[in-house]
């Protein structure tokens, strides 16, 4: 079983729905988590990170964590075509920082498709 | 700022061939990393240096890669001999102490690499 499960899609949605993104784990021990954006023959970008349980917001963007049930979401509201990419989560079990450099845990993407 | 810059973009090559892929980091960086990227496993942390030395090897995938970093500009991923199941999307990445503690890399835009 792999440590990050994401669901690889494609996903596609009609410009202005409101997308749903998530992450499974299995290692109670990560705390850190992250999202990135990866816009088609580029590198991934950060999109947003988050510490512990609870929703954090930025723009039309919204990263909620639930460590309880190890589950992780990315909601985007209003979507536009620019939009459409893949988008991976990751994960360290501490402070990326902390004993040393934490290595980001990556899930394997979804592909978001918002057409117009 | 240029970003991270990566070479070549494409390379197709032939089994048994030597493969060199190189990457120029974010001045000022002291953080450098290499991925690669498949359909089948997703983004895998290979090596990462720190003030130009390797500080953790463990997901070379094995003695056919080899990767250096001469100096705090420039950093090179071997691969010798290549075999298909080599071909992927290699990525550099690199960071600061100071941008890690979001879990933030830096990606180039990756060098597509097909052994046929």
């Amino acid at each position: 079983q792999k440590e990050v499960e994401q669901d690889p899609g494609p996903l596609s949605v009609p410009e202005g729905a409101i997308v749903s993104l998530n992450c499974t784990y299995s290692n109670s021990a990560f705390q850190y988590f992250m999202w990135y954006r990866q816009y088609s023959r580029k590198g991934p970008e950060l999109l947003m990170y988050t510490y512990s349980s609870g929703n954090k917001e930025d723009g039309r963007f919204t990263a909620q964590v639930d460590k309880s049930s190890k589950y992780i979401s990315l909601f985007i509201r209003d979507s536009q075509p620019s939009d459409s990419a893949t988008y991976l989560c990751a994960m360290t079990p501490g402070h990326p920082l902390s004993g040393g450099y934490n290595k980001l845990i990556f899930g394997a993407g979804t592909r978001l498709a918002v057409h117009p | 700022d240029a970003g991270v810059i990566q070479s070549p973009r494409h390379e197709v090559t032939e089994m048994g061939q030597e493969v060199t892929l190189r990457c120029k980091p974010i001045s000022g960086h002291d953080y450098l990393f290499w991925y690669r990227q498949t359909m089948m496993r997703g983004l895998e942390l290979l090596i990462y240096f720190n003030n130009n030395v390797p500080i953790d090897d463990s997901g070379m995938p094995e003695d056919r890669f080899s990767a250096k970093m001469p100096n705090a500009s420039f950093s090179t991923l071997k691969i010798q001999p290549s075999e298909p199941r080599d071909s992927a999307v290699y990525f550099c990445a690199s960071n600061t102490d100071r941008d890690l503690n979001t879990g933030e890399l830096f990606f180039g835009e990756g060098s597509r690499l097909t052994v046929l």
